[in-house]
């Protein structure tokens, strides 16, 4: 069946450090694959997305690359800001049918000045 | 255009009691989801409506757990009776059609004590 594996968390960085999140997946077919957040308080909030091999998704100065040939989608971000602290999701998105997403655990990111 | 609300956003009830817990989607989305994040593992998918039509239950845990979505617009998901492994954030989501489309609503934390 479908599934994602994701970094366990948590994971704590000085401001501006580099950031990368792993993430793995499974999956028949060719599903999209996003990356939510879910800020302190909040609820979930659609990060990033790519819907294709080697499209890549981008947003708020993360990015995220659709690789095929190692079933990856890991998250990065250049230089972390204390306002990324959150816990951040992988997700695989089924086509057809009921169009369901596959979340991974989270990985809990806490930024500090 | 409002966002998806879901109400209340805590409960905290006993063992043996019923919770009900609500979501209005975007207006005019068809598509509605359930989904819940018991403590530190993946945010499972539980069922999804097509307008009032239930789509997909797959994921309801068991027949504790009750949707419904009356005149295809608001959605109520009743638990009764609660057990305290029923305790998690539930998250509602909406769409218009595919998955890259979905908006997430705050969730509802449950905690049955």
């Amino acid at each position: 069946g479908n599934s994602v594996t994701q970094m366990e968390g948590p994971v704590t960085l000085s401001e501006e450090a580099f950031l990368t999140i792993n993430c793995t997946y499974t999956a028949t077919g060719y599903p999209s694959l996003f990356w939510y957040v879910q800020y302190p308080g909040e609820g979930l909030q659609l990060l990033l997305k790519a819907t294709k091999a080697d499209d890549k998704g981008s947003n708020k100065g993360f990015e995220a690359t659709y690789r095929k040939e190692t079933t990856s989608f890991h998250l990065e971000k250049g230089s972390v800001q204390v306002s990324d602290s959150a816990v951040y999701f992988c997700a695989l998105g089924t086509q057809g049918g009921s169009e369901k997403l596959v979340f991974g655990k989270g990985t809990k990111l806490t930024v500090n000045p | 255009e409002a966002g998806v609300t879901q109400f209340p956003s805590h409960s905290v009830i006993e063992k043996g009691q019923t919770v009900t817990l609500r979501c209005d989607p975007i207006s005019g989305h068809d598509n509605l989801y359930w989904y819940r994040r018991v403590m530190g593992k993946e945010i499972k998918f539980l069922l999804h409506f097509v307008k009032e039509s239930k789509q997909d239950e797959s994921g309801m845990p068991n027949n504790r757990f009750l949707a419904e979505r009356t005149g295809g617009t608001y959605s109520t998901l009743k638990v009764q009776p609660a057990e305290l492994e029923d305790s998690g954030v539930y998250f509602c989501a909406s769409s218009q059609g595919a998955v890259r489309g979905y908006t997430f609503g705050s969730g509802t934390r449950l905690t049955v004590v």
